[in-house]
């Protein structure tokens, strides 16, 4: 079985331009959430979705920032336009209920 | 809210030493608590799980044990190898999807 894939892997681009992550969850996975990890620090929750509709997106840092997911499978996060502090690492993960979080090897941002 | 505080790194020790990660949260209600494991251009990977007070996850040697008096998770394993070198994240959640983390703790071993 397929597990969490990202797109790119990594992704280097200057400030101010706009880059697009992509998620595949698992296959049947209804929920997926987005999550970062910024300079070392914690790794810090962004959204949930549970099918099409967002849950919570309570950790979304800013309105430049913008998640979708079509027809309730793969996930895309947007930043637009990117600053040098959204830099980190974006995981992606998915789960068929709580706790059970299976995450994707993570999209490495730079912004230079 | 909800938060985890587990033991700075980085941790460097040679095979066969005892390592030790300390983990402690502070969360209201019963949270369920875990260990992430980060190998080296890899992602996350749940190691081991305790979803109620002295339940003791264990995994690949790694023991933890839910200690509710202490509010404490520490990560335990006997005899480390080359191969456990990763990043080890300790986290929580309440049954709402949503898991806290705390800030890793990089663990080398030497051989």
């Amino acid at each position: 079985e397929a597990g969490v894939t990202q797109f790119p892997s990594h992704s280097v681009i200057e400030k101010g331009q706009t880059v697009t992550l992509r998620c595949d969850p698992i296959s049947g996975h209804d929920n997926l959430y987005w999550y970062r990890r910024v300079m070392g620090k914690e790794i810090k929750f962004l959204l949930h979705f549970v099918k099409e509709s967002k849950q919570d997106e309570s950790g979304m840092p800013n309105n430049r920032f913008l998640a979708e997911r079509t027809g309730g499978t793969y996930s895309t996060l947007k930043v637009q336009p990117a600053e040098l502090e959204d830099s980190g690492v974006y995981f992606c993960a998915s789960s068929p209920f709580p706790g059970e979080a299976f995450f994707g090897q993570g999209t490495r941002l730079t912004v230079v | 809210g909800d938060s985890v505080t587990q033991m700075e790194g980085p941790v460097t020790l040679s095979e066969e030493a005892f390592l030790t990660i300390n983990c402690t949260y502070t969360a209201t209600g019963y949270p369920s608590l875990f260990w992430y494991v980060q190998y080296p251009g890899e992602g996350l990977q749940l190691l081991l799980k305790a979803t109620k007070a002295d339940d003791k996850g264990s995994n690949k040697g790694f023991e933890a044990t839910y200690r509710k008096e202490t509010t404490s998770f520490h990560l335990e394993k006997g005899s480390v190898q080359v191969s456990d070198s990763a990043v080890y994240f300790c986290a929580l959640t309440k049954g709402d999807y949503k898991l806290s983390f705390g800030a890793g703790t990089t663990v080398t071993v030497r051989a």
